[in-house]
């Protein structure tokens, strides 16, 4: 159960908008609507930011948004703000009610 | 509130076993299913398996599968992680997270729990 393939870093500058993709199979991504998205800042548990693509969690800002074509998911944050520096994973639900995160980006905020 | 508390920080040598707990409260324990995640230093999550604290079924990674048990005691509201044959590579801090229940997202973690396997 390979992991879900995600940019290693991603950087903008506050107010602008920036996409990491996660790229998977028709096992996974490809296959279901269970994509998930978590924030992690340095040293703490992830926060859940969107789940079965496109919805967010109440609490979570609109400026954070997800999509799917195919194999690959998209998450989206506009007017980037400085508190939006951190990593962030996919995740999917996968074939045997199993699951698989993807590898991790890192979003700098410049 | 939703919490999910582990518990504390464990050193264990090459070939021992550990087990890590996760107390739920602030919810009804057995309406949610508990997924176990990690994360090596510096490295990514692995999603490691889920337990669902109605029946007791598990479904574990087919990495893990054999070395990994899940286990909940729904009187105590708590759930548990047991991971034998402990190798250098299990060093990573634990997390235990709650199945959204509609769907199947993560959606309250614990604070997390750092196993160190060191001879």
């Amino acid at each position: 159960q390979s992991a879900l393939t995600q940019p290693a870093s991603v950087s903008g500058s506050p107010g602008q908008s920036i996409t990491i993709s996660c790229t998977g199979t028709s096992s996974d991504v490809g296959g279901y609507n269970y994509v998930s998205w978590y924030q992690q800042h340095p040293g703490k548990a992830p926060k859940l930011m969107i789940y079965d693509v496109s919805k967010r969690p109440s609490g979570v800002s609109n400026r954070f948004s997800g999509s799917k074509s195919g194999n690959t998911a998209s998450l989206t944050i506009s007017g980037l703000q400085a508190e939006d520096e951190a990593d962030y994973y996919c995740s999917s639900y996968s074939s045997s009610s199993t699951f698989v995160f993807g590898t991790g980006t890192k979003v700098t905020v410049l | 509130q939703v919490q999910l508390v582990q518990s504390g920080a464990e050193v264990k040598k090459p070939g021992a076993s550990v087990k890590v707990s996760c107390k739920a409260s602030g919810y009804t324990f057995n309406r949610y299913s508990i997924h176990w995640v990690r994360q090596a230093p510096g490295q990514r999550l692995e999603w490691m398996g889920w337990i669902s604290t109605a029946n007791g079924n598990t479904r574990y990674s087919q990495k893990l599968q054999g070395r990994v048990t899940i286990t909940r005691d729904t009187s105590a509201s708590t759930a548990y992680m047991e991971l034998s044959s402990l190798k250098s590579e299990d060093t990573a801090v634990y997390y235990c997270a709650r199945d959204g229940g509609s769907s199947w997202e993560f959606d309250y973690w614990g604070q997390g729990t750092l196993v160190t396997v060191s001879s």
